[in-house]
């Protein structure tokens, strides 16, 4: 059974800090993606990440995978109120066979504050 | 172009009742998966369904079912609600089921 896991799954920091999510899993698997979720708001996609070594960066996130590891990693830098959310990570276990499903991590609480 | 529309937004349900919940994929997207999020036990996959066909099944009873319509809109049924059910139901549409998914707002199921 393919396990993810997230940690903190609370972090609260100052604006202007820098701080990283870590993400491991399981099983072997090259696809994984970084979600977002607002207070009762849906999933938003961050990250797609799809092989070894891939490194996304949008504005002050930048999130990378390591296959080997079976690691992936959020990096928030220099943060600001507005990324206050909870992000989950996902991973794809997929085969060839057709979609297993995601498997989300439990989520890290992301607190931003002045 | 339009994203991922669920409906309804909100439901309260009585325990003992079924109930029916409705997702549009992206326009050409022939993948629907649904997921269940409560706090306790967070994301949970429920299944997926791309041209008709149910290919996997999360580990859910039997109450919980799908299906996929020939336009790729999907509907999952829940019958003999339970207090537990209570939830937040979130449908993803992608083009392949292995490519990026997009989530819906959601649906917001309360049972009393």
């Amino acid at each position: 059974e393919l396990k993810v896991e997230q940690n903190p799954l609370f972090l609260s920091m100052q604006e202007g800090k820098n701080y990283t999510i870590y993400c491991n899993y399981s099983t072997t698997s090259d696809r994984l993606y970084w979600y977002r979720q607002d207070p009762g708001k849906s999933l938003e996609s961050l990250f797609v990440l799809l092989s070894n070594g891939a490194v996304k960066q949008e504005g002050r996130l930048m999130a990378s995978l390591d296959t080997k590891a079976r690691l992936s990693t959020l990096h928030i830098t220099a943060a600001v109120h507005d990324l206050s959310a909870t992000y989950f990570c996902a991973v794809d276990p997929y085969s060839g066979g057709g979609a297993d499903g995601l498997t989300f991590g439990k989520g890290t609480h992301l607190i931003i504050q002045p | 172009k339009a994203g991922v529309t669920q409906t309804p937004r909100y439901l309260i349900k009585t325990r003992g009742q079924q109930v029916t919940l409705s997702c549009s994929p992206i326009s050409g997207h022939r993948s629907v998966s649904w997921y269940q999020q409560t706090p306790g036990q967070g994301l949970q996959f429920l299944f997926e369904y791309f041209s008709e066909t149910q290919r996997n099944k999360g580990n859910f009873p039997g109450r919980f079912s799908g299906r996929q319509f020939s336009n790729s809109r999907s509907e999952m049924n829940v019958s003999t609600l339970e207090l537990g059910d209570s939830a937040l139901y979130l449908c993803a549409s992608s083009y392949r089921g292995y490519t990026e998914a997009f989530f819906g707002q959601g649906t917001r199921l309360t049972v009393v």
